[in-house]
């Protein structure tokens, strides 16, 4: 079955600072990855989605970025946070385009 | 252009009390309908899920939900609810793309 890590579990940045999420996946390969960020209280945004390697597409205009640069590896990143980018980030997967399958999250806080 | 609403934002109910969480989907293609819970800090983990066949389909931890086509309707029912019941629930549907569409979420508090 599949697994999905991500790293780390919380951060805590000041604005304007770099960021970088990762999200590594097992068990399966040629898998469809996603970035999703959830506000407090609030629902699920796609952020972005990869259905290979190097291919990105994003869904919403930001300062954010992702890159796929292995099948099992998927990465979010920022030149500099803002305090908007504050969030539960969720990676997750899906094959054959059933349900999808949802890592344990990375709280970021953007002070 | 496709797109999921859950009515309720919070529902309280006692313990062992019947519950349902609604869900209204739209869309031009056919969909698949997910039910999905998450625990404080956590990631989402699936109840249950529509692909075709029977309408009414059962997920996991006692949880039930039926398809309804024609009112474009996901709802999810549990005869008798417990304290660790307490979540937040999100419905979901793909059609079409690689994309999913999550509703709000619904904020299930079960009370002693």
């Amino acid at each position: 079955s599949q697994t999905i890590h991500q790293w780390p579990a919380t951060l805590v940045q000041p604005v304007g600072s770099p960021l970088s999420l990762e999200c590594t996946v097992e068990g399966t390969s040629n898998p469809n990855l996603y970035w999703y960020r959830q506000a407090a209280g609030r629902g699920l945004q796609l952020l972005f989605y990869s259905v290979g390697i190097g291919q990105i597409s994003s869904e919403v205009p930001q300062n954010l970025s992702a890159s796929r640069p292995q099948d099992r590896q998927f990465i979010l990143s920022s030149k500099k946070l803002l305090l908007s980018d504050s969030g539960f980030y969720l990676c997750a997967l899906s094959v054959w385009d059933n349900e999808q399958f949802f890592g344990p999250g990375t709280r970021l806080t953007v002070l | 252009a496709q797109s999921v609403t859950q009515l309720d934002s919070q529902v309280p109910v006692f313990e062992e009390a019947p519950v349902e969480l609604r869900c209204n989907y739209s869309s031009s293609v056919s969909v698949y309908l997910f039910w999905y819970v998450q625990y404080p800090n956590q990631g989402l983990q699936l109840l249950l899920k529509y692909l075709s066949g029977s309408t009414l389909v059962k997920g996991i931890n006692g949880f039930e939900a039926e398809f309804n086509k024609s009112q474009t309707s996901f709802h999810l029912r549990k005869p008798s609810v417990h304290i660790s019941d307490t979540a937040e629930y999100f419905c979901a549907v793909r059609g079409g793309t690689y994309k999913y569409i999550f509703g709000t979420g619904t904020r299930l508090k079960v009370l002693a």
